[in-house]
């Protein structure tokens, strides 16, 4: 069955140190691997998906099939990153995500 | 364009009764999912709705059911609310059925039971 980790219910760094959010997955399939972003009392977004190999507000996150993981990371943290953060996994047949638990991103001046 | 809308945003339900929550897609997206948030479970897929037609199912009791309609707006409804059912409902919709489409989530609508 699909399965996705996060580990840490909370990471707490202070402005300007790097940051990395982990996640790890188990899933049968070639996965799609995506991280949404919820910003305090705004909805849930998409901030990448690992198709992109892009670099969004200075995120990246790398998709390690060996070790079945896709963690966050950015440099430099900046206060307005502070947010929770969710890794999903989208099933192959359908709209359908697989969230991990969450964890909370405090970035401390 | 507008994005995901939900209604209502809040509501309060007593035991036993049964709920129904709405929403209406971005224009032009024919894929609509719930998802239920709560503290200990986090999030947790429902269902998907694709032209009408249930594509996907979550692990959810057959109190949770919803439904698609025409001009793609969704609803869904549980009865026999228990207090567990307090949650925040989130509806999601994306643009096709095609790998991988962005899924983009309304605000969700608060439904506490008492």
């Amino acid at each position: 069955a699909q399965r996705v980790t996060q580990p840490e219910k909370l990471l707490s760094v202070f402005k300007g140190a790097p940051v990395e959010l982990k996640c790890n997955y188990s899933y049968s399939g070639s996965p799609e691997l995506f991280w949404y972003v919820q910003y305090s009392r705004q909805r849930l977004q998409l901030l990448l998906r690992h198709i992109s190999r892009e670099s969004i507000k200075g995120f990246t996150a790398d998709l390690n099939k060996g070790e079945t993981s896709f963690h966050l990371k950015k440099p430099f943290a900046q206060e307005e990153d502070s947010a929770m953060y969710y890794c999903a996994l989208q099933h192959n047949a359908g709209n359908m995500l697989t969230f991990g638990g969450g964890t909370r991103l405090m970035v401390k001046p | 364009k507008a994005g995901v809308t939900q209604t209502p945003r809040y509501l309060i339900k007593t035991r036993g009764q049964q709920v129904t929550l709405s929403c209406s897609p971005i224009s032009g997206h024919r894929s609509v999912s719930w998802y239920q948030q709560t503290p200990g479970q986090g999030l947790q897929f429902l269902f998907e709705y694709f032209s009408e037609t249930q594509r996907n199912k979550g692990n959810f009791p057959g109190r949770f059911s919803g439904r698609q309609f025409s001009n793609s707006r969704s609803e869904m409804n549980v009865s026999t609310l228990e207090l567990g059912d307090s949650a925040l409902y989130l509806c999601a919709s994306s643009l096709a059925a095609g790998y991988s489409p962005t899924i983009y989530f309304g605000e969700g609508s608060w439904l506490t039971v008492v």
